[in-house]
């Protein structure tokens, strides 16, 4: 199956600094999400990005198809983005999506 | 806006009891998605439905069943529980299994433990 590989695994940053997560795939997808699971384990939804750039707010995000990555950035970053990205991708025209590792993001006042 | 329903949020279960857990997904949507997510691990898929067949299979034990209802929500039969069935157990839906636009919108979770 699809392989989904994040990096970095960790990341600590102070309050208001950027950060740029990275996922890479084995194969070429058809569907790609970021997602943030947040410390009740909740998971929200960030981008539907299978190819382009999208952004929202503080967050934007750039999936590059033809290279098999994709880059989650957070800009000015708050205490409140601590928790989870995970990125999931989607290959199979079945729907089930393959999830990453994770980041685990902590921000620190 | 409607979010996807799943219940119950929380359950305490012995070895060897069964439990089901429901999900209701998002009015319209008629693909439904179950992911299990163990401590500290990514969730992994276990199956699909769409319009009530089954689309998709994953790591689903076999002690555990699922199936899709004509209103679409679905329900997930776990039997002879095991201590390594605790985890969160996600429901997701989408607007089509088949279609290239299927993003998937993630329940609450339930978060099952087995003692």
């Amino acid at each position: 199956g699809i392989q989904v590989e994040q990096s970095p695994p960790d990341l600590i940053l102070q309050e208001g600094a950027n950060s740029t997560l990275r996922c890479n795939f084995s194969d070429s997808v058809n569907n790609l999400q970021w997602f943030h699971q947040n410390p009740w384990g909740q998971l929200i939804n960030l981008f539907y990005i299978p190819s382009g750039t999208k952004q929202n707010g503080r967050l934007s995000a750039t999936t590059v198809a033809t290279e098999r990555y994709s880059l989650l950035y957070i800009s000015s970053s708050q205490t409140t983005d601590s928790g989870v990205y995970f990125c999931a991708v989607e290959n199979t025209n079945a729907g089930k999506s393959t999830f990453g590792d994770g980041t685990t993001l902590t921000v620190k006042p | 806006a409607a979010g996807v329903i799943q219940s119950p949020r929380h359950l305490i279960k012995e070895k060897r009891e069964t439990a089901t857990l429901k999900c209701y997904p998002i009015p319209r949507h008629d693909t439904v998605y179950w992911y299990q997510q163990g401590p500290g691990q990514d969730p992994q898929f276990l199956i699909s439905f769409y319009e009530k067949m089954q689309s998709d299979k994953g790591s689903i034990p076999d002690r555990f069943s699922a199936q899709q209802f004509s209103d679409y929500h679905s329900e997930l039969n776990m039997s002879s529980l095991e201590l390594g069935d605790s985890a969160l157990y996600f429901c997701a839906s989408s607007p089509t299994g088949t279609s290239t636009n299927n993003e998937q919108f993630f329940g609450p979770g339930t978060r099952l433990t087995v003692l």
